[in-house]
């Protein structure tokens, strides 16, 4: 079935550093790609999706490319504020059978510091 | 903005009551989702619903679960008896087709004693 698998966190950072959480997934097909964030006490935001191979998304300063041949979806952000400090989920849709239905990983808490 | 709500956002209830749970999905929207985080782990798909059926569901969705569209705005979750393990936030989501962006909603945070 599909999967995602993300970077180990917690990930702390200073302000205006650069930003990568690691997204792998594996599914059959050609699933489409998103990263949500839930900032705390909130629910889940979409920031950005992809839809098909080598289509980039981005919103907010983030920005992350479906790469079909490595199976990933990696988040790049170059400065990050401290109001970026939220939990990162990968997730994917769509891919073989599964239709609609969304697969998450585990979530990266980012907290960024002054 | 069109936004999905939920209520309540928190509920307290003893082991083996019934819960419903509660969401308003954006109005034009046909497809409806739950999908529940218990603390610390993963965001897990629960069911899915279109057309007033189940289009999937997941293994967690057993018996003690069910859900229902009982008027044109609402999309309700129910658990007929609650066990300790289905303490989770619980999120419903819409979107307007079955393979486009999922819209959620802030969660109910149920807590079962």
């Amino acid at each position: 079935g599909n999967s995602v698998t993300q970077m180990e966190g917690p990930v702390t950072l200073s302000e205006e550093a650069f930003l990568t959480i690691n997204c792998t997934y594996t599914a059959t097909g050609y699933p489409s790609l998103f990263w949500y964030v839930q900032y705390p006490g909130e629910g889940l935001q979409l920031l950005l999706k992809a839809t098909k191979a080598d289509d980039k998304g981005s919103n907010k300063g983030f920005e992350a490319t479906y790469r079909k041949e490595t199976t990933s979806f990696h988040l790049e952000k170059g400065s990050v504020q401290v109001s970026d400090s939220a939990v990162y989920f990968c997730a994917l849709s769509g891919g073989g059978t599964s239709y609609g239905k969304l697969t998450f990983g585990q979530g990266t808490i980012l907290t960024v510091h002054p | 903005e069109p936004e999905v709500t939920q209520t309540p956002s928190h509920q307290v209830t003893q082991m083996g009551q019934e819960v419903i749970l509660r969401c308003v999905p954006i109005s034009n929207h046909l497809y409806f989702y739950w999908y529940r985080q218990i603390l610390g782990q993963k965001v897990e798909f629960l069911v899915s619903f279109y057309n007033n059926e189940i289009s999937e569901k997941s293994e967690i969705f057993d018996d003690q679960f069910s859900v229902e569209r009982p008027d044109g705005s609402n999309f309700t979750l129910k658990i007929r008896s609650t066990k300790l393990e289905d303490s989770a936030m619980y999120f419903c989501a819409s979107s307007d087709q079955g393979q486009e962006t999922q819209y959620f909603g802030p969660g109910t945070r149920l807590l079962v004693l």
